[in-house]
């Protein structure tokens, strides 16, 4: 069973600055099918990212996926006040399909 | 409008029964995988049960094996989670979320039910 672990858990910004979150998996995902969610408080998850970097539909192009293997990297290039929420990886292809246990990215 | 609205979230004694529903509209459900993941509160995101097209595919998270069980009608454009033998750790939001054709991220969320399992 794939295990995510993301980091960190809590990443502190100002808006306008850049955002790099890390997904890290083990063993490794196969076909990059890896996912990006963000969830703000009493909402369900949004789809962002999938295939480790292809943007979602209506998804801001400040919004960028990489990685392959074990290691995935969702990036934020400036950040919006709507940004400041929490964002979770998600392995896909077969089950069970894991989640990483999300990073809470705050408003500094 | 494309959407899954679940109902069916209740607060339930230790040992007790649940089932939930999720309905699908403005989409070709019958095409489409199919799944519930939980929220417990305060916490992450946890995948519990996939179904294929036709239901002749099923797969469960190793914690509610046995206990829950995931199926759809097609006719009715509806998708099911049936709980036995809930504990209080299964407390949390469930959300309906269809699967990406043909490949397997969530694209469609529900907006989720609530299921509380207390004495």
């Amino acid at each position: 069973e794939i295990v995510l672990t993301q980091s960190p858990g809590t990443l502190s910004l100002s808006p306008g600055e850049r955002a790099t979150l890390s997904c890290r998996a083990s063993p490794s995902v196969t076909s990059n099918y890896l996912a990006w969610y963000q969830q703000k408080p009493g909402q369900a998850p949004r789809l962002l990212i999938y295939g480790a970097s292809s943007r979602a539909t209506g998804i801001p192009d400040r919004f960028s996926g990489s990685g392959s293997g074990t290691d995935f990297t969702l990036t934020i290039s400036r950040l919006e006040p709507e940004d400041f929420a929490v964002y979770y990886c998600q392995r896909y292809g077969s089950a069970p399909n894991t989640f990483g246990q999300g990073t809470k990215l705050e408003i500094k | 409008e494309v959407q899954l609205v679940e109902s069916g979230g209740d607060l339930v004694q230790p040992g007790g029964s649940l089932r939930l529903s999720c309905a699908a509209s403005g989409f070709t459900f019958s095409n489409y995988w199919m799944s519930w993941v939980r929220q417990a509160p305060g916490k992450g995101l946890e995948w519990v049960a996939s179904i294929k097209q036709d239901g002749s595919e099923k797969n469960y998270v190793d914690s509610v094996k046995g206990r829950f069980t995931i199926s759809r009608d097609n006719a009715k454009n509806s998708l099911y989670l049936q709980m036995n033998s809930l504990r209080a750790e299964d407390t949390a939001v469930y959300y309906c979320a269809r699967y990406s054709s043909p490949s397997w991220y969530i694209d469609l969320w529900g907006r989720g039910t609530l299921v509380a399992v207390s004495s």
